[in-house]
């Protein structure tokens, strides 16, 4: 059983300040790590994925890697009310079927 | 804009009456998938097929069954509907080694 664990929260922020959402996953083979957010009653939504060790930055999104630990990560800086959602982390070791954690539920407070 | 469109939004059906889910992405993507949402249980997969007429099944593929004449369409089979697959039902596409792109999904209840 390919396991994708995250911490369902909700996880409260103010607005501006820095969220951080992880992920641990239990295959060792696993090649591709992916960030969907989903807002409540709508579909999910691809905003981040990560192949290589370290971290990767798109606006105010930043993707962290660490497959020896087998802990990827999401940091969204300058958090907004918008961001308020869930967060499902998703991880492939074939890049064809994706497994998925059960997502952490985010809150921005204005 | 690429799309994955799913044909019904909401969907009301009675116990044991044959259910029909239909998908269809444009993207010309070879792999298309069915999954379940609820409450506390995240996505379920149901089946999965990585090419026409190919089809595996997934976590939870009981009473359920898929069809995949074309490469476009995908489409999910409850062969006698339960209350206990009221649920969100979502369909995805993707190329191998690429990211999901989701349909907007279909919310079902059986009644």
């Amino acid at each position: 059983q390919k396991e994708v664990e995250q911490n369902s929260g909700p996880l409260s922020v103010p607005e501006g300040a820095i969220a951080s959402l992880n992920c641990t996953y239990s295959d060792r083979g696993s090649q591709s790590f992916f960030w969907y957010r989903q807002y409540s009653g709508k579909s999910p939504e691809l905003i981040m994925f990560i192949y290589s060790n370290g971290d990767k930055e798109d606006g105010r999104f930043t993707a962290q890697l660490n497959k020896a630990s087998q802990y990827v990560s999401l940091l969204i800086r300058d958090s907004q009310p918008s961001d308020s959602a869930t967060y499902l982390c998703a991880v492939t070791p074939t890049g064809n079927q994706f497994y998925f954690g059960t997502g952490t539920s985010l809150t921005v407070i204005p | 804009d690429v799309k994955v469109t799913q044909s019904s939004r909401y969907l009301v059906k009675r116990t044991g009456e044959k259910v029909f889910l239909e998908c269809v992405q444009d993207m010309d993507h070879e792999n298309m998938f069915w999954y379940r949402q609820d409450p506390g249980l995240g996505l379920r997969l149901i089946y999965f097929s990585y090419d026409v007429k190919m089809k595996e099944k997934g976590d939870i593929p009981e009473g359920y069954s898929v069809s995949r004449e074309k490469k476009e369409r995908f489409s999910l089979i409850l062969e006698s509907a339960s209350t206990n697959q009221t649920s969100m039902y979502l369909c995805a596409s993707s190329f191998p080694g690429n990211g999901y792109t989701f349909g907007s999904g279909t919310r079902l209840t059986v009644v």
